[in-house]
């Protein structure tokens, strides 16, 4: 079956520590993102990648970082620098044609400590 | 930066017919207009994709009109079950093709 993988469902941070959390896809896409939604609020774009070792901020990159490694994995690491790391995160990925929808992980919810 | 707007909430009954708009006035020429339903703790599902005029499938209909700036979704005859949030996602004109943007979603409530 393919789709995307998060991992942790739950988190939870100590305040100071830096936590990274999972996204895997085995859909062959090339492009993945990272999104953070808050309670009753939309999703705002974190940041995204559409080829391995390239990614670009979104909206909201401050005191996160994330790598590339592998075209199926895309991990988001949340620092210490982010004040407010509280949220629901959510990983998606895509082809790269435009016309292409996202395909959305299950999430992972980080609290803190 | 291309920006959405939809209406942050809508009530409906059982069996009536549900349609959200969201305005896009910055749309790119070859972007496409997707929607997706979000239930609580889970991540969105995709709906429906259009680029103009009418794309219908087994659970929306999606109407785009010519100039693209607008987009309405027509849920028929919800159930309880279409009780969710629902987004408006269009491609980001200023940050090339692959950095989409959601809009601020409608939380629908499907009334008994």
């Amino acid at each position: 079956d393919g789709g995307i993988t998060q991992s942790p469902k739950y988190l939870f941070r100590k305040e100071g520590q830096n936590v990274t959390l999972s996204c895997e896809q085995n859909l062959n896409h090339d492009a993945m993102y990272w999104y953070r939604q808050d309670p009753g609020q939309g999703l705002r774009l974190i940041y995204y990648s559409q080829i391995v070792n390239d990614f670009q901020k979104g909206d909201i990159a401050e005191g996160y970082s994330v790598s590339r490694e592998k075209k199926e994995s895309f991990p988001l690491t949340v620092t210490s620098a982010q004040k407010n790391p509280t949220a629901f995160y959510l990983c998606a990925s895509s082809r790269l044609d435009s016309y292409q929808p996202q395909h959305f992980g299950d999430g992972t919810r980080l609290s803190i400590l | 930066l291309a920006k959405t707007t939809q209406p942050i909430s809508m009530d409906s009954y059982e069996g009536q017919e549900v349609n959200i708009t969201c305005s896009h006035n910055n749309i790119a020429t070859n972007d496409y207009i997707t929607w997706y339903q979000q239930f609580p703790s889970q991540g969105p599902r995709f709906i429906i994709q259009g680029y103009k005029t009418k794309v219908t499938n087994e659970v929306a209909s999606l109407f785009i009109p010519a100039d693209r700036k607008s987009s309405t979704l027509s849920l028929p005859r919800v159930s309880l079950s279409d009780t969710a949030v629902y987004y408006c996602l269009v491609g980001d004109p200023s940050s090339g093709t692959y950095k989409y943007i959601f809009g601020t979603g409608t939380r629908l409530k499907v009334l008994a």
